[in-house]
This record gives structure tokens, sequence and C-alpha cells, in this order.
């Protein structure tokens, strides 16, 4: 059964560009969450998506938005990138909505660098 | 009031010591805590979770110690192993609330 697969893995833009990046979930999994991680502030919770709903948003400014399609592949956006941007950006898919009791499935990552 | 704080940063453990990492939370209506594994280069994994109607969880070398009227829970790995090297991520969630991690703690089991 294939995980969570995250594009891209790497990318490098500069401030004031837009990014795309993309999750497809495991086969059957509706739900799929999206965090920000970094060094200092480990896991920040961005927002969640099940069945095409945002279901739960994170304390993210609005430059920073997602959707989900009907087969559950998400993408995440974000527009007028800051230098404080860069980090890991997770995908987690899982059977049942968040907070559920449901196992959240990590992607790698995209790892992106604002520059 | 939805923060769930981990100790300690970083932890150096002889290869067959005891790790112990601990976590608190101050929400009451948390009703499942996880723990997450994550390796350089990986994505986070879940590793074992309990809820507050058991004080103890064990799996393996891998043990949660639950106190729910101290609102805090901890992870122990006995027989610690240089491949048990990672960052651990504890977490709290709710029903129809997303998960909340803990900021981490790297975990080095020297040879």
């Amino acid at each position: 059964k294939a995980g969570v697969t995250q594009t891209p893995r790497y990318l490098i833009k500069t401030r004031g560009q837009q990014v795309t990046l993309s999750c497809s979930p495991i086969s059957g999994h509706r739900s799929v969450s999206w965090y920000q991680q970094t060094p200092g502030q480990g896991l920040q919770f961005l927002f969640e998506y099940f069945s095409e709903t945002q279901r739960n948003k994170g304390n993210f400014p609005g430059r920073f938005s997602g959707r989900q399609f009907s087969n559950s592949r998400s993408e995440m956006n974000v527009s007028t990138l800051e230098l404080g941007d860069s980090a890991l950006y997770l995908c987690a898919s899982s059977l049942r909505p968040s907070g559920d009791g449901g196992e959240l499935f990590f992607g790698e990552g995209s790892r992106l660098t604002v520059l | 009031q939805q923060q769930v704080k981990q100790s300690p940063q970083s932890l150096i453990v002889q290869k067959g010591g005891i790790s112990i990492i601990n976590c608190a939370y101050e929400n009451t209506a948390f009703d499942y805590f996880p723990w997450y594994q994550q390796f350089p280069g990986k994505g986070p994994a879940l590793l074992i979770a309990i809820r507050p109607d058991v004080s103890e969880k064990k799996e393996g070398r891998f043990t949660i110690s639950f106190n729910k009227s101290a609102k805090q829970f901890s992870l122990h790995i006995m027989d610690s192993q240089p491949g048990d090297s990672a960052t651990y991520f504890c977490a709290a969630s709710m029903l129809g609330q997303n998960f909340v991690f803990g900021p981490g703690t790297r975990l080095s089991v020297l040879p």
C-alpha cells in the first residue's frame, strides 16, 4: 500500500513568489492535514480537509491556503513568500477526521527555501 | 490552553539505558495522546498512543505513562539502542480538533 506522497520534495523560491505543494494521501483516506515544521517551532498545524471541506485552520496568515479535490488529493499554496516561510511542509492523511482517534500518516515533506 | 509542553529539548543516553521524555498539557478535553518518532529526512511516524482511561501502555521497549490528575504523560524507552536516535514528538487531540504537537525531543543514543 503506497504511503503519503508529497511533491515536490525540495524547492527554492525568492521572496514575493508563490508556491504550490501537492499531497496524495493513502488510498481510502479522506482526511488530509498540513503542518509546518521548523527547528524552533516544531510542528505547527496549518489546516485540515475532510471530504473536500476545510474542517480546521491553524493560526497562519491568509497567504497560506489549501484545497482538497474529489479524489482526496490536496494542495496548499503560499503566496507572497517571506523568508520566514522557509520550512518543511508536512502532509498527513488519516482514515477518519482529525481528533477522532485516527492515526496520522505523514509524508516525507516538501522542503521550501525562500531566498 | 491548546499548548503541549515537552522536555527535555535534547537527550543523550548510553546504549542500554532508559530514555525518558515528558509532556504536559492544560486542556482537560484532550482524549488521545500519541507519540511520534521522526528520523532525519523522513516524516513523523506513530510510535505508541494512549487514552486517558488507562495509566500505562507498553509496546515492546516503549511505554507511555499517563497521569491524568497532573495532566502529564511520558515516554519511556527501555534498553535504548542507537537505532532509537531520532526526534520524538508528543501530541494531544480531542474530537473535532486538530492534533497539537509538542516541540520535540532530539534523542541521541551513544553506542
